[in-house]
């Protein structure tokens, strides 16, 4: 079965560059149609989409944060990597990868890891 | 500010039927491109109830379904249950580059 993992530090400081890593099983990201994506949730608020990597290597990023933004794969491990750069308080919230599917008018996420809780302070 | 509008909140008492509105744009869900809805539990994960508007994943519940018409999209959940108490987002893909994909959200309570 499909299960993803997040894993990364629960507390950055501010500047600080956040690297988060998903290690996945299950499934492989050389496989036409399917790619990773993040999502992160700050506390009581709504699912932000952030990026996605898909089996091509084809990068898709959130505009307002492309940026900050950079995500990788290594098929060998079963593991993608987003870096967000130049860290705020703003960015505080639960990170999120998630196997994701393009299909043929939309693209969505089936299979989602348990979330890992980022705190941006000082 | 996200480009599929939801309603903040619904309710419904056990049994009953409830809709969730998803409402979007030419840019999205109007040109075309599929809505899918997730239901995110207190303290857990998202998890994908209904993919390209109308499609479930194995082992959910027939008391789910969704539906799309023009620039909106719904999900009917029928049978109201007290564990259907979450909360729900419609996705979708928008041309409009916004990197927008997910409506803000509609938390559901079951009275």
């Amino acid at each position: 079965q499909i299960t993803l993992k997040e894993s990364g530090p629960t507390l950055v400081r501010p500047t600080q560059t956040l690297t988060l890593t998903c290690t996945f099983s299950g499934f492989s990201l050389t496989t036409g149609g399917v790619g990773v994506g993040w999502i992160r949730q700050p506390p009581g608020k709504a699912l932000e989409w952030l990026a996605n990597i898909w089996w091509d290597s084809d990068r898709r990023y959130s505009p307002s944060l492309k940026s900050r933004l950079t995500i990788t794969k290594d098929t060998s491990k079963n593991q993608v990597v987003l870096r967000m750069t130049d860290m705020d308080p703003v960015d505080t919230a639960t990170y999120y990868c998630a196997h994701s599917v393009k299909a043929a008018r939309t693209y969505y996420f089936d299979y989602w890891g348990q979330g890992t809780p980022v705190t941006v302070s000082s | 500010q996200s480009v599929l509008t939801q309603p903040p909140s619904v309710s419904g008492a056990p049994g009953q039927r409830v809709t969730i509105s998803c409402t979007g744009s030419r840019s999205n869900i109007g040109a075309g491109y599929d809505v899918q809805w997730y239901q995110q539990l207190p303290g857990a994960a998202p998890k994908l109830l209904i993919y390209a508007n109308t499609n479930r994943p194995s082992g959910v519940p027939d008391r789910f379904s969704g539906s799309q018409s023009g620039t909106s999209a719904s999900l009917a959940i029928t049978g109201l249950q007290p564990e259907d108490e979450a909360d729900y987002y419609c996705q979708s893909y928008d041309s409009s580059l916004t990197g927008k994909l997910f409506g803000g959200g509609t938390t559901l309570t079951v009275l």
